[in-house]
């Protein structure tokens, strides 16, 4: 089946570094790719959504600026959060769809402390 | 614009009894729907869609557009199905998938 692997499972930086988190698709071509952020105890709340080659379409809320999105080739995506903050903390999810009518397939996640 | 409402945070239910998860959906062009499980400390996995009318692991869950609800169904619960569930939703074309706020789903032996 479809495997997205992500990396890292954690990190913790110091204020005001970039992190950046890597969403791979180890099996199959992924034309989209999403990036979501989960805070304790709630629900995925979709950052952005992006497609390979092109420029990341952000939710509504989400910094552009801050969390830069790239998504260079059919396997890789990566979200940088620059310039991180204690209230950047949280746990990262990426997901990976070969295109419209295929599933999404969700990486394992990244939890990020800013300290 | 999408929205996915999952009305219960919490339910609980006895080995053995029926279970019943709810989700609600709000949107104005066709959807495709999903249910996503995650266990504890595992990634978040798709457990069906309503396009492949599948019964996975005795889940089984209908499309109902009148009622705008797509809610998760099995007879008999077992105890391994102790999860976090989250109904989702892909609107045509635009391929993002909304969630909604899960039900964490306990079975008590």
């Amino acid at each position: 089946g479809a495997v997205v692997s992500q990396h890292p499972s954690w990190v913790i930086c110091k204020s005001g570094t970039s992190v950046k988190i890597e969403c791979r698709s180890l099996d199959f071509q992924a034309t989209t790719m999403f990036w979501y952020r989960q805070f304790p105890k709630q629900s995925l709340m979709l950052m952005a959504t992006s497609n390979e080659g092109s420029k990341a379409t952000y939710e509504q809320g989400v910094e552009k600026d801050k969390f830069l999105i790239n998504h260079a080739s059919l396997t890789l995506s990566t979200l940088t959060v620059t310039s991180a903050h204690p209230e950047d903390s949280s746990f990262y999810i990426c997901s990976a769809s070969a295109g419209q009518g295929f599933s999404y397939t969700f990486g394992s996640g990244t939890r990020l402390t800013v300290v | 614009a999408q929205r996915v409402t999952q009305p219960e945070k919490l339910l609980s239910v006895f080995k053995g009894a029926p279970v019943e998860l709810k989700c609600n959906y709000s949107y104005s062009g066709s959807p495709e729907l999903f249910w996503y499980v995650q266990y504890s400390r595992q990634r978040l996995q798709l457990l069906l869609r309503h396009i492949s009318r599948e019964s996975i692991k005795g889940f089984t869950a209908d499309l109902n557009k009148g009622e705008t609800s797509f809610h998760l169904k099995k007879p008999f619960a077992q105890e391994e199905d102790s999860a976090m569930y989250y109904c989702a939703l892909s609107g045509q074309g635009a391929q993002k998938l909304v969630f909604g706020q899960g039900t964490r789903l306990t079975i008590n032996p």
